[in-house]
């Protein structure tokens, strides 16, 4: 199986703060990236497809790169909506496997 | 607008069985690849099964291979997981989960999700 590592766990930032959340796959998976944002109580949503696809209605603040086993997901401004967890997923392969999550919290 | 409403969850003792369902609208459930993923109280996520748009090909994680089944109804719009011979460790919030492109092969890009609906394992 494919392991996802996310760093770092958690992370304090202030609106307006620029932020980068990577994860490391444990071999290479191409560009197949995602990433999702969680609230707590709540499904998960779709941010990033692709390593860098933003997903529709998702703000331009947010943007990934990456390639191979080095991906970042980026939030250029914090918006206070943003706090949240985040998880990367890999979808090169099955079993498709989560990264633990990044909790974004308010400094 | 699409939804996607889970339920059939609850508590069920270790060994015991239960069936989700995931009633979809909004959209040609036929269409689309569907999936469950769960989530263990305060952990991750972890994909757990999908099917194909004719029910014709299902995948799982190893560790419910042979215990749960993904099934849909495309006639009710409605997608199912069966478990069986439940443990502990399947104690979590189950979500029904869209695959992002129609008619499409899986590539496991999950654009929209249910609410969940929360399974505990316990005696």
């Amino acid at each position: 199986d494919i392991q996802m590592t996310q760093s770092p766990s958690s992370l304090s930032a202030s609106v307006g703060d620029r932020v980068t959340i990577t994860c490391r796959a444990s071999q290479s998976i191409s560009n197949y990236l995602n990433w999702y944002q969680q609230k707590p109580g709540k499904a998960p949503k779709l941010l990033i497809y692709r390593a860098s696809t933003l997903q529709s209605g998702v703000p331009s603040r947010f943007s990934g790169s990456g390639s191979g086993t080095d991906f970042t997901l980026t939030i250029s401004s914090l918006q206070p909506e943003d706090f949240a967890t985040y998880y990367c997923q890999q979808s090169y392969s099955t079993p498709i496997t989560f990264g633990q999550g990044t909790r974004l919290e308010i400094k | 607008e699409v939804q996607l409403v889970e339920s059939g969850g609850g508590l069920v003792q270790p060994g015991g069985s239960l069936r989700l369902a995931c009633a979809a609208s909004g959209f040609t459930f036929s269409s689309y690849w569907m999936n469950w993923v769960r989530q263990a109280p305060g952990k991750g996520l972890e994909w757990v099964a999908n099917i194909k748009q004719d029910g014709s090909e299902s995948y799982y994680v190893d560790s419910v291979k042979g215990r749960f089944t993904i099934s849909r109804d495309n006639a009710k719009n409605s997608l199912y997981l069966q478990m069986n011979n439940l443990r502990a460790e399947d104690t979590a919030v189950y979500y029904c989960a869209r695959e992002r492109l129609s008619h499409s092969s899986s590539w496991y890009q999950f654009d929209y999700w249910g609410q969940g609906t929360l399974v505990t394992v316990s005696s």
